[in-house]
């Protein structure tokens, strides 16, 4: 029973257009979400993470919305770079734990 | 500056055979974890502890030991390796989960049971 949810595995993008990647959760009690971004044979990286008390964290080129009626946040990159292309976890923290989704593949086209 | 060191980074094992995967964090974070990264299903919590002395278990515990006798380490231990343990491995930490932070990611460990 997956608690978060990223639909649409893989995502296009023209350099300089923006990313816009999408996760869904189901656990009122999360309190807290984060974005990691992943290269092959790496381990996941910190992005970016919002508290469920904002609907919105920007941090340079990427921003997070949260919109917790709907229990749903996104992730937007604008503009895109060739660099940004990599897997893109969504990750959502309750109950000592993170719970993470399956993750989008990003390929930014220069 | 290491962070979160995992060894070993390969590792092939026969059905049956133990091993420990390794896992130590120069950050002094109290919350550290693991996790197995399979095909389509994203990153999923084996076991995790809150600090030296606790352990407690994640969403696909079963084949699995840990324990945490430091607040450095956090090995894992397969007790008799199976072909679905096949995956890769991330061990993270973070200063720990009541307060908003970020876990921090090893390199992970490419398992194969053959």
């Amino acid at each position: 029973d997956q608690q978060v949810k990223q639909n649409s595995p893989s995502l296009s993008v023209q350099e300089g257009r923006i990313s816009i990647l999408n996760c869904d959760y189901t656990n009122s009690m999360f309190d807290y979400f984060l974005w990691y971004k992943k290269y092959p044979a790496e381990g996941p990286t910190f992005l970016i993470s919002i508290s469920s008390i904002k609907d919105k964290n920007e941090d340079g080129r990427f921003t997070v919305f949260l919109n917790k009626s709907a229990k749903h946040l996104s992730l937007h990159i604008v503009p895109s770079q060739p660099g940004d292309s990599a897997v893109y976890f969504c990750a959502a923290r309750g109950n000592n734990r993170l719970a993470f989704g399956k993750g989008n593949q990003v390929v930014v086209i220069p | 500056n290491a962070g979160v060191t995992q060894t070993p980074k390969f590792q092939v094992l026969k059905t049956g055979q133990s091993m420990t995967l390794q896992c130590a964090q120069d950050m002094n974070h109290e919350y550290m974890s693991w996790y197995r990264q399979d095909p389509g299903m994203g990153l999923r919590l084996i076991h995790y502890s809150v600090g030296a002395g606790i352990t407690d278990q994640g969403e696909v515990p079963n084949g699995y030991n840990v324990s945490r006798s430091t607040t450095e380490d956090f090995p894992l231990r397969l007790l008799s390796a199976a072909p679905s343990q096949t995956s890769v491995y991330f061990c993270a930490s973070s200063w720990n989960q009541g307060v908003n932070t970020e876990a921090f990611f090893g390199q992970g460990t490419r398992l194969t049971v053959v």
